[in-house]
């Protein structure tokens, strides 16, 4: 079964940071775009950044660009989000999505919740 | 990058067929092949419904139908069922120098 779980979620201070890590099993992890996407609370969804499949790019939402930074490792099947200098409005649930072709997002975790306080 | 417009809400009786709209401009939708629609159920991940405007996922029961014209893509569920109540997203590649996605602002569907 194709899975995908996040963690590292929580609770951080304004301009504090975070590390959200995401397992994939079931699929060969290392020959899909990996992306991770985020809903606030009562809003909808938003695309944060994505990283091809030997993590040789990477493309960041303006909105995070220069404070984030996704990666990820093949060898441990395992994604990554840091976060810094998070912002009280980037609370959210953080998605870790596979990607299975130009944004066609087949799978998702569970989410991990990311909260910001003033 | 601007989130894509959908209408807030839509609605339909057992049977019919309702249709959704995502309007962007001609940056995205307009430009785009890898226009994707998502279902969305209150504690479950995202559902995948439609991917490159039209091609549906397997699993995915032919009732639900994409297409798009100019700037705008649309959604259509025909024979609408219960289960189908839920909330769908689109979203659409935007292509450039630092290539992206963009999603829409979302549509609650609900079954009369």
């Amino acid at each position: 079964e194709v899975q995908l779980v996040e963690s590292g979620g929580g609770l951080v201070q304004s301009g504090g940071s975070l590390r959200l890590s995401c397992a994939a099993s079931g699929f060969t992890f290392s020959r899909n775009w990996m992306t991770w996407v985020r809903q606030a609370p009562g809003k909808g969804l938003e695309w944060v950044a994505n990283i091809k499949e030997d993590g040789s790019e990477r493309y960041y939402a303006d909105s995070v660009k220069g404070r984030f930074t996704i990666s990820r490792d093949n060898a441990k099947n395992s994604l990554y989000l840091q976060m810094n200098s998070l912002r009280v409005e980037e609370a959210a649930v953080y998605y870790c999505v596979r990607d299975i072709g130009w944004g066609a997002f087949d799978t998702w975790g569970q989410g991990t919740m990311v909260t910001v306080s003033s | 990058q601007s989130a894509l417009t959908q209408p807030p809400s839509a609605s339909g009786s057992p049977g019919q067929s309702v249709a959704i709209s995502c309007t962007g401009t001609s940056s995205d939708v307009g430009a785009s092949n890898y226009v994707t629609w998502y279902q969305l159920n209150p504690g479950k991940a995202p559902k995948l419904m439609i991917y490159e405007v039209n091609k549906r996922p397997s699993g995915v029961p032919d009732r639900f139908s994409g297409s798009k014209s100019g700037n705008t893509a649309s959604l259509t569920v025909s024979g609408l069922q219960a289960e189908d109540e839920a909330d769908y997203y689109c979203s659409s590649y935007v292509g450039g120098n630092t290539p992206s996605y963009v999603f829409g602002t979302g549509t609650k569907v609900t079954v009369l």
